[in-house]
């Protein structure tokens, strides 16, 4: 069985500043992860992708994030938030499987101040 | 372009009338999948197609059918919509590997907001 927790429902930050949305995850097999955004009225989209090769994770837009296999997170940064930026993102565990069952984690809405 | 399409993307219909989302990729994508999006739920999975004529129970099927005909083709329908089947649907299909067809890597459509009075 996998799961995801997002800690955060809901993160706040001024534009400039560092963003940090943090993500737990759980999965019997050695997972694949995946940060995917949500703007407004919009489909979703992904962000980065973690499969088991390095551990520290490039996406688009600036947006980065780090497996830690003993903490079992997979937490998504950024040094500097935009204005572009505020919207919502779904952290994703996938099976290892050929279906490859996708787990969702709750979201967590990020507002970026002026 | 690469794109999943979704029709139609707002819909208002009654209690009992049946209706039908259609899903269309153009990426040749052995694996499709259904999802539903309620408010502080994240996303889930209603039904997921392996490939042509493969189908299978996501978390949530219950009053739901999907049918996988073509490759490119993969719509919900709803026979006898109900008032708590108002949300908002994704269509989804995903990159393939040789070992998986669900890599996890999916592309979605623009979503589908449905209301059933």
């Amino acid at each position: 069985a996998q799961s995801v927790t997002q800690l955060d429902s809901h993160v706040s930050v001024s534009e400039g500043t560092p963003v940090l949305l943090r993500c737990n995850y759980s999965s019997s097999y050695s997972p694949s992860l995946f940060w995917y955004v949500q703007h407004p009225n919009k489909g979703l989209q992904l962000l980065l992708k973690y499969t088991s090769a390095a551990t520290l994770v490039k996406g688009i837009n600036g947006f980065e994030a780090e497996f830690k296999k003993s903490e079992t997170s997979f937490h998504l940064t950024k040094p500097s938030a935009h204005m572009s930026d505020a919207a919502e993102y779904f952290c994703v565990v996938s099976e290892d499987t050929n279906a490859g069952k996708s787990t969702f984690g709750d979201g967590t809405t990020l507002t970026v101040k002026p | 372009e690469a794109q999943v399409t979704q029709n139609p993307r707002y819909l208002i219909t009654v209690t009992g009338k049946k209706l039908t989302v259609t899903c269309s990729q153009n990426m040749n994508h052995e694996y499709m999948s259904w999802y539903r999006q309620d408010p502080g739920l994240g996303l889930r999975q209603i039904y997921y197609s392996m490939n042509v004529e493969v189908t299978d129970k996501g978390d949530v099927p219950e009053g739901y059918k999907v049918s996988r005909k073509e490759k490119r083709n993969f719509p919900l329908i709803l026979e006898s919509p109900s008032p708590n089947q108002t949300s908002l649907y994704f269509c989804a299909s995903s990159l393939s590997t040789h070992r998986r067809l669900n890599t996890g890597e999916l592309f979605f459509g623009e979503g589908s907001r449905l209301t059933v009075l």
